[in-house]
């Protein structure tokens, strides 16, 4: 599986849009980028997931480069509540093997009131 | 709301106790995961099942047990717990075995005395 850089931490004002980067440079053609995020003590959260195209869903829109090489997950107007760790996971679409998850690191996202 | 439940949220036992934790999907999937979340290590996979048929066991110890009686309810039995089993028990879902789209439950707190 491709390896994913994200910065550790951000900050956003609440009403503002969220901006998070992920690198994704050793990405092959068949691997789709998900996005899931975790609230603190809370399980995980599905966020969306894109293969070339852009995506948008009720949650966040996802924009990948046309290289694939990075994408970028949107909140568009973020709120106290969307204060999480926000994991970008790159994986073929389905596991042929282990069903592991792998979050790594993250970004620790905070939003300011 | 994911559409995933689980009961309960909170869990203290002792290493001599029998307890269960319970999983309930209303989303009309077909695979059911258990995953272990402990402080500052990844999400581990421990149980998948497609189906009510279980599928992978990731080297579980004999002291978790799970049990998939239908689609919609997943169970992990629990005996002779060590300390070190003291972790968040996730429970997941996804349409079908493999999927990376998973939705997971809120997770129960174990603690281990």
């Amino acid at each position: 599986d491709a390896k994913t850089t994200q910065p550790p931490s951000m900050d956003c004002a609440e009403g503002r849009a969220a901006n998070l980067p992920c690198n994704h440079s050793t990405i092959s053609g068949n691997e789709y980028v998900y996005w899931y995020r975790q609230i603190h003590s809370q399980g995980p959260q599905y966020i969306i997931h894109g293969l070339k195209n852009n995506e948008t869903n009720e949650m966040a829109s996802l924009i990948i480069t046309e290289d694939r090489k990075s994408s970028t997950l949107i909140l568009p107007h973020a709120t106290l509540r969307d204060t999480a760790v926000y994991y970008c996971i790159v994986r073929v679409g389905r596991g042929t093997g282990a069903n592991n998850l792998f979050f790594g690191t993250g970004t620790r996202l905070t939003v300011i009131p | 709301e994911t559409g995933v439940t689980q009961t309960p949220r909170h869990l203290v036992m002792g290493m001599t106790n029998k307890k269960s934790l319970k999983c309930e999907q209303h989303l009309g999937h077909n695979a059911m995961y258990w995953y272990k979340q402990s402080a500052k290590k990844p999400l581990e996979l421990m149980f998948v099942y497609s189906l009510e048929e279980r599928v992978e066991n990731n080297s579980v110890p004999s002291r978790f047990s799970p049990e998939c009686p239908n689609s919609s309810h997943l169970f992990l039995h629990l005996h002779t717990l060590q300390p070190e089993d003291s972790a968040l028990y996730l429970c997941a879902s996804s349409l079908r075995q493999g999927d990376y789209e998973q939705y997971f439950g809120p997770g129960t707190r174990l603690t281990v005395t």
